[in-house]
């Protein structure tokens, strides 16, 4: 079994649509990265986050430590959301991130 | 802020040949992190430094590979007698400890291809 899981594997939706991504992990973690991918390969920092939800812009993430798992949100979503989202998370011990294995959406015009 | 650099971007080889990549981080960063990514998967880990002290180091990275950042700034990432495998992106990423759960920035990548 995987550290990190990711779901769904890939996604497609309608411009305009309310997309979740989810991530769960199996291990304790100190902290969760959310990264966006475009093609190219430039990853760029949405988020990191420990505990609760945090915004920015039309997206949301959210993390429930007990359940080990967290969500990110795109409100209103737009063609160039289209990237593969990347959920990476920080062991209690140790400063290295175990990546999953990523969300590949596209968003239709 | 620059953001992190790396090069080269490309760097095709032969097998058998060694590579040697550089990643400059953001300036003020005292942590560096080098991740291996392969097409349709995510970035591994391989080696993170604080400052110029390697501190961890994945099972990952065989001894053909090494990494060092000799004064704590810029990071080279040298893989001796390439092998077939050793193609994918190098990514290259640094972050500052002074707050907690800074995120770390991430350089454009070096891909390498064996031939």
């Amino acid at each position: 079994k995987n550290e990190v899981e990711q779901s769904p594997q890939n996604l497609t939706a309608q411009e305009g649509e309310f997309i979740t991504i989810n991530c769960s992990y199996s291990v304790g973690i100190s902290a969760l990265h959310w990264l966006q991918q475009h093609p190219g390969g430039g990853i760029v920092s949405l988020f990191m986050l420990s505990s609760g939800k945090k915004k920015h812009g039309r997206l949301i993430a959210t993390i429930n430590i007990q359940e080990k798992h967290s969500s990110l949100h795109i409100t209103a979503s737009h063609p160039r959301d289209s990237a593969v989202y990347i959920c990476a998370v920080r062991g209690n011990y140790g400063q290295n991130f175990v990546f999953g294995p990523g969300t590949r959406l596209s968003v239709l015009p | 802020d620059t953001g992190v650099s790396q090069n080269p971007r490309h760097k095709i080889t032969k097998r058998g040949q060694n590579v040697t990549f550089r990643c400059d981080p953001i300036s003020e960063h005292n942590r560096l992190y080098w991740y291996r990514q392969t097409l349709g998967q995510g970035p591994e880990f391989l080696t993170y430094f604080q400052n110029e002290a390697q501190l961890e180091k994945s099972r990952l990275l065989s001894d053909r590979f090494s990494a060092e950042r000799p004064k704590g700034s810029f990071s080279t990432l040298e893989i001796q007698r390439t092998e077939q495998g050793d193609s994918a992106m190098y990514l290259c990423a640094s972050s500052t400890d002074r707050l907690s759960n800074q995120p770390q920035h991430f350089g454009d990548g070096t891909r390498l291809s064996i031939l």
